[in-house]
């Protein structure tokens, strides 16, 4: 089955930019929906965006629009979640996770990427 | 903006006892609801989608149920391992929609 292995863990300046990838394991991604979920410490989850690498085209959520840019590469079955402008509150664990498509629910996940924002 | 409210924040039920958690969405959101188990440093958990389906290796003493804008998940006999937080989430085709709720967290008593 596919599994989801993500980059590892980020310490950026405020006012920097942070891209953390998803690399699909033991299968492809191209016809799936790959997801970004964001979950600041001791709080819940937030859905941030997703992309259906066959597509190319990303979908984003509207408090994110214009800060999250998300990107796939189906040749390498990876998706990339790219964050800009970093503020302290940005801290987080990102994951990514698989839906067979869009509107359907979270399979498959990634074990998690830290990023820290920190002057 | 539909928000799904949780309760209660916490439950603490005593190992071998059933848990009802609730799920209450502020409009009609058909069966399109998702059930999540979350444990300490480690990813969240499929467990039920469609309001009510299992997924795949999930243990039958987990269920989902719904009426009307009511959720409900039901752990039948908690296990220790089940201790955790639980998230609700809804999900819709398109635009691409998914809110998920603040979460109870399922503690020993």
């Amino acid at each position: 089955q596919v599994q989801l292995v993500q980059s590892g863990a980020e310490v950026k300046k405020p006012g920097s930019s942070v891209k953390v990838a998803c690399k699909a394991s033991g299968g492809t991604l191209t016809r799936d929906a790959i997801n970004w979920v964001r979950q600041a410490p001791g709080q819940g989850l937030e859905w941030m965006g997703g992309i259906i690498p066959m597509f190319g085209t990303a979908t984003y959520a509207q408090k994110f629009q214009g800060t999250v840019t998300i990107t796939a590469d189906a040749s390498t079955s990876t998706v990339y979640m790219d964050l800009s402008t970093l503020r302290i509150e940005d801290t987080a664990v990102y994951f990514c996770a698989r839906g067979p498509n869009y509107g359907t629910a979270f399979d498959i996940w990634g074990q998690g990427t830290m990023v820290t924002v920190s002057s | 903006e539909l928000v799904l409210m949780q309760s209660p924040a916490t439950l603490s039920v005593s190992p071998g006892e059933r848990a009802n958690l609730s799920c209450r969405a502020s409009q009609n959101i058909g069966i399109n609801l998702a059930w999540y188990q979350q444990k300490p440093g480690q990813a969240p958990r499929l467990l039920i989608y469609g309001s009510s389906t299992r997924l795949t290796g999930i243990p039958a003493r987990f269920s989902g149920s719904e009426s009307g804008t009511e959720f409900t998940l039901t752990i039948s006999s908690l296990q220790s391992e089940d201790f955790a937080v639980y998230y609700c989430q809804y999900y819709m085709t398109w635009p691409p929609v998914y809110t998920f709720g603040q979460g109870t967290k399922l503690e020993i008593k």
